[in-house]
């Protein structure tokens, strides 16, 4: 099982910018993926979810309107499209698998991670 | 939104000693409550669901208990790998919140 993020970078304010977290080694469209960044030496916050077959999204208060969470299950490849960046989207952004129980049921916690991909956003 | 408060902020132990962390909701949770460890340049790993199911792979060291607002992990004997940072999540209403984190440091 494996997840590998891309696509960050240095933008300016008022940028845009799209990452891309490629799955592996899992049947991706069975699982609900999500979005989960963390600022440079802080804690983790929740940032989009999206569940398998990609019909229902949902967002972090603090992105909604900029920020766009999408996949392709032939590809399997999850993306986040992130415009009119601020500087306070500055962080290391994760992918991350929801967990699904037996019966496939997906649950709240992340039981498959990244490695991350940092957005810094300055001018 | 759900706010987690962890306690303490950092805990200065030696390796063997037992480690009590502590988790608390502004409101129940129920039995919705996770725990991952993330040491320095690496990803969270996900240690307890459900309050006190350890995940696959990991150590019966760790464990994990609680319900409704108050929840703990303690850690039975730290050995040198454990050194790292504690988060505690939960999504029982509105979106997933982490709390801010307990740092295991050695003494």
């Amino acid at each position: 099982v494996q997840l590998l993020e891309s696509g960050g970078g240095l933008v300016q304010p008022g940028g845009s910018l799209r990452l891309s977290c490629a799955a592996s080694g899992f049947t991706f469209n069975s699982y609900s993926m999500r979005w989960v960044r963390q600022a440079p030496g802080k804690g983790l916050e929740w940032v989009s979810a999206i569940t398998g077959s990609g019909g229902g999204t949902y967002y972090a208060d603090s992105v909604k309107g900029r920020f766009t969470i999408s996949r392709d299950n032939s590809k399997n490849t999850l993306y986040l499209q992130m415009n009119s960046l601020r500087a306070e989207d500055t962080a290391l952004y994760y992918c991350a698998r929801a967990a699904l129980t037996a019966s496939g049921s997906s649950q709240y916690y992340f039981d498959c991670w990244g490695q991350g991909t940092l957005v810094t956003v300055s001018s | 939104e759900i706010v987690l408060t962890q306690s303490p902020a950092t805990l200065s132990l030696s390796p063997g000693e037992r480690a009590t962390l502590s988790c608390r909701a502004s409101q129940s949770v129920s039995s919705s409550l996770a725990w991952y460890q993330q040491k320095p340049g690496q990803a969270p790993r996900l240690l307890i669901y459900d309050a006190s199911n350890r995940a696959t792979g990991i150590p019966a060291r760790f464990s994990g208990s609680g319900s409704g607002t108050d929840f703990t992990l303690t850690i039975s004997s730290l050995e040198s790998e454990d050194f790292a940072v504690y988060y505690c999540q939960q999504r029982s209403n509105g979106p997933p919140t982490f709390g801010g984190g307990t740092k295991v440091e050695i003494k």
